[in-house]
């Protein structure tokens, strides 16, 4: 079974700050991972996805993502954050070796970046 | 415009009164699915269809229906709700093979449901 955890229900920062926001996972073999934001009464966006390669990936609004297999971790992180960086954004995994499987979902955190 | 049509955006209705919420995407991808969103419990899949006439179970799927009769469209039916299932619901589409495992989903911009 593939499970993904975030581990912080909301992330406070001051705007032009470093910004962090945690997830971790468990799959079986190895995860293909993404990111999605989520913008009050939208649907989700696709940020970035790790499938191979080079562990830090970047992605959209100047995001990028670091995977750590040891840690089994895939922090969402950007250098200076943005007011209109507050939403709410998921963490999500597939295994790459079970054939089709689902895309499994973090329960979201909140993010809210303050002027 | 790539874009995944979900209808209604907002719905009241009462306990056991049929509903269904369309779903239609215009970028011919094989793939779609329906999920829920639930404070506390993020997006949970109710449904999922590969192509025309295949689907299947999601995480969530009692309560729930669909049907696949054209590669555009996914509706989600709700024979007889119930308070439980009053929720912020998500259609979401992509293509299959390498890129359903790798490649994003496109999601639509939500239903929110409520049953009384």
């Amino acid at each position: 079974a593939q499970s993904v955890a975030q581990p912080e229900d909301q992330v406070n920062v001051a705007e032009g700050n470093p910004l962090t926001v945690k997830c971790t996972y468990s799959v079986s073999g190895n995860p293909y991972l993404f990111w999605y934001v989520q913008y009050p009464n939208r649907g989700l966006q696709f940020l970035l996805k790790y499938i191979t390669g080079d562990n830090l990936v970047k992605g959209s609004y100047g995001f990028e993502a670091e995977f750590n297999k040891s840690q089994t971790s895939f922090h969402l992180k950007k250098p200076s954050a943005l007011v209109s960086d507050s939403a709410l954004y998921f963490c999500a995994v597939r295994d790459m070796g079970s054939g089709y499987s689902t895309l499994t979902f973090g329960k979201g955190t909140m993010l809210l970046v303050s002027p | 415009e790539a874009q995944v049509t979900q209808n209604p955006r907002y719905l009241i209705t009462v306990t056991g009164k049929k509903l269904t919420v369309t779903c239609s995407q215009n970028m011919n991808h094989e793939y779609m699915s329906w999920y829920r969103q639930d404070p506390g419990l993020g997006l949970r899949q109710i449904y999922y269809s590969m192509n025309v006439e295949v689907t299947d179970k999601g995480d969530v799927p009692e309560g729930y229906k669909v049907s696949r009769k054209e590669k555009r469209n996914f509706p989600l039916i709700l024979e007889s709700p119930s308070p439980n299932q009053t929720s912020l619901y998500f259609c979401a589409s992509s293509l299959v093979g390498l890129a359903l495992s790798t490649g994003e989903l496109f999601f639509g911009e939500g239903s929110r449901l409520t049953v009384l």
